[in-house]
């Protein structure tokens, strides 16, 4: 079990430019999640994906912000037309069901900046 | 729409004090419940669940927390604390019915133990 792993670790970008950030779950998990967490707050949910399937999608921030996940497995998370205020850790987790309940693993996350 | 609430901000302690670390949940449903700790430099990492049953449920390193369901909360503790404990504790909610996966977090509580 290698963990749920994420790159890049940190990406500083200027006002304006488009970011792509990738997750890879944990082996035969078949659930994905992205979350999103700025400073002193708890993650906030944006997206998740059961094999290729994304099922939610409601919560992402705006309309310049995208996720694929297209053979089931690792799964990418794009901001197109970064602002300052997209500057936070994006968080990607992922879990296995098994009788209605998972349990979710994170990875380490990516830090964004725009300058 | 869930929330959840954890009223401590920053708690300091010494070694060997006991902990407890508030969380409280508004939904109305049935709920799964769980304790995410970060410490510094590392990724989320889960420290218990509830599920259902027993509403004693313990977790990782001595951690425990019991669920109350007539006052929705589910406060963590911990008989003695340890240096090692210095970290930043979440609590997290998920709904058990419709469609939805995602986990609503708490804002934190840092724990800062002093040696």
């Amino acid at each position: 079990d290698t963990g749920v792993s994420q790159d890049p670790r940190h990406k500083i970008t200027k006002r304006g430019q488009n970011v792509t950030f990738r997750c890879d779950p944990i082996s035969e998990h078949n659930r994905l999640y992205w979350y999103r967490q700025t400073l002193g707050q708890g993650p906030e949910f944006l997206t998740y994906f059961q094999n290729e399937a994304q099922l939610e999608k409601s919560r992402l921030l705006s309309n310049r912000f995208s996720a694929e996940r297209p053979k089931g497995s690792f799964s990418t998370l794009e901001i197109q037309r970064t602002e300052q205020g997209d500057s936070a850790m994006y968080l990607c987790a992922s879990s296995y069901t098994e009788g209605g309940t998972d349990t979710q693993y994170f990875g380490p996350g990516t830090r964004l900046t725009v300058l | 729409a869930q929330s959840v609430s954890q009223h401590n901000h920053h708690v300091i302690l010494s070694e060997a004090a006991s902990l407890e670390l508030g969380c409280n949940y508004s939904y109305g449903g049935t709920v799964n419940l769980f304790w995410y700790v970060q410490y510094p430099g590392q990724h989320l990492q889960l420290l218990l669940k509830y599920f259902s049953g027993d509403p004693l449920v313990k977790g990782i390193k001595g951690f425990e927390a019991e669920f109350i369901k007539s006052k929705f909360s589910f406060n963590l503790r911990k008989p003695s604390v340890q240096w090692s404990d210095t970290a930043e504790y979440f609590c997290a909610v998920r709904s058990t019915s419709g469609s939805a996966r995602q986990l609503t977090f708490g804002s934190g509580t840092q724990l800062t133990v002093l040696p």
